[in-house]
This record gives C-alpha cells, sequence and structure tokens, in this order.
C-alpha cells in the first residue's frame, strides 16, 4: 500500500536551516507529482511546494519563495525539503503529499502523517 | 493568486441530518480543455492528516462512502454529507487545483447537535 513517512522536523531557532524528507513506498514514485503541506498549530492548510515527476517544473509558495527548496531523489523514492532562513511563522506540521497527476495539478490522493517543526528562540 | 472562501465556519448537525457546506473561488476553476473542475475536497480529523474526499468537484475518491458528494462548477461549489454520521465529525477543507499557489479554504468544522 502506498506510505509517506516524512522525517526531520524538530525545534531550530529563527535563521537557522532545517531539511525535510519523505520516503515514499508502494507505488511507482517517479510517476507522480509530489507537494509539501503545512498546518500550523490550530489553523488550516497551506500548501507550500510542488516539483512534478521529474523533477523538471517546481512553484513555491510566496511565504517560502527564496528560502525553500523542494527536490526529489527519483532512484531513492525521496521527498525533500530544504528550509532555510527559517522564522517563527514557519513553525507547523508538515506533510508531503501524493498529487493525483504527474504535473502537481491535481487532488493529493495520499498525504503522509506530518512532522512538526518549531521555530523558536 | 485564486482566493477559497468556505462558509460556514462552523456547523452543527444531528445525526442522520444533512450538512452542507460551501466553497466560493475567486476566479473559475474550470478547466475548458478537459471541462473539469479542479475543485477537491478534504475530510481532516484531530491528529490526522487530511484524507482527499472529492476531486474535480464532484468525483469520489475510491472508498469514501456514498453520503459525500460534491457539486458546482466555475466559482462555486459545495459538499453534501447527506446523513451524517457520528464518524464524520472533522474539518472540511476544499482546495483549487487550478493553478499556483494552490490555495485551500480556510476549513468548516462539523459537529454533532
Amino acid at each position: 500500500q502506498v506510505q509517506l513517512v516524512e522525517s526531520g522536523g524538530g525545534v531550530v531557532q529563527p535563521g537557522r536551516s532545517l531539511r525535510l524528507s519523505c520516503v515514499a513506498s508502494g507505488f511507482t514514485f517517479s510517476n507522480y507529482a509530489m507537494h509539501w503541506v503545512r498546518q500550523a498549530p490550530g489553523k488550516g492548510l497551506e500548501w507550500v511546494a510542488l516539483i512534478s515527476y521529474d523533477g523538471g517544473n517546481k512553484y513555491y509558495a510566496d511565504s517560502v519563495k527564496g528560502r525553500f527548496t523542494i527536490s526529489r531523489d527519483n532512484s531513492k523514492n525521496t521527498l525533500d525539503l530544504q528550509m532555510n532562513s527559517l522564522r517563527p511563522e514557519d513553525t507547523a506540521v508538515y506533510y508531503c503529499a501524493r498529487d493525483r497527476g504527474y504535473s502537481g495539478y491535481d487532488s493529493f490522493d495520499y498525504w503522509g502523517q506530518g512532522t512538526l517543526v518549531t521555530v523558536s528562540s | 493568486d485564486i482566493v477559497m472562501t468556505q462558509s460556514p465556519d462552523s456547523l452543527a448537525v444531528s445525526l442522520g441530518e444533512r450538512a452542507t457546506i460551501n466553497c466560493k473561488s475567486s476566479q473559475s476553476v474550470l478547466y475548458s480543455s478537459n471541462n473539469e473542475n479542479y475543485l477537491a475536497w478534504y475530510q481532516q480529523k484531530p491528529g490526522q492528516p487530511p484524507k482527499l474526499l472529492i476531486y474535480w468537484a464532484s468525483t469520489r475518491e475510491s472508498g469514501v462512502p456514498d453520503r459525500f458528494s460534491g457539486s458546482g462548477s466555475g466559482t462555486d461549489f459545495t459538499l453534501t454529507i447527506s446523513s451524517l454520521q457520528a464518524e464524520d465529525v472533522a474539518v472540511y477543507y476544499c482546495q483549487q487545483c487550478y493553478s499556483t499557489p494552490l490555495t485551500f479554504g480556510g476549513g468548516t468544522k462539523v459537529e454533532i447537535k
């Protein structure tokens, strides 16, 4: 069955960096676009970034553009999110999610359990 | 950016009764080349990730009970739970997948009256 398992969350000081990873299994990873979505404590969902099936196209929310980088390794079935210059407002549970399609412009049919990132001094 | 506005913010419905959630997009999410609305609905229960219920505005995801239905086109959409069950208590989100940045509605909390 499809599984997405995130890791890499934790407590980090403002201005520092953190790298999240998501390991996928149970499907042909290289056929699907992937996303990162976050949810601040007690708040709604915010899309963060998407990467197309082959890594050729990447898009970001304005709130993270220039600070976060999404990447994937189709040989290892992994999705990463490099987060630099972290701010307190980046505090959230970060989910990786699979797109129903290859380009990234469809709904998200599978989600990981999430990893909590807390940005605090 | 496409702004997604959900209403109401919360609603309380008796068991077995109908629950209706509305979602309005600031611009059309109808893709003319395939005549599909790029609008999805998710259910999120406490402590869990979201779960896809409906995609393309009205197509039920595999395994989703048929009491959940989606309707609408263009800019106005509705999620209906025809007969509310106790396990349907959750927050429901709409999302447009038409253009980046992909955006979610603010969520609607459904409770039992």
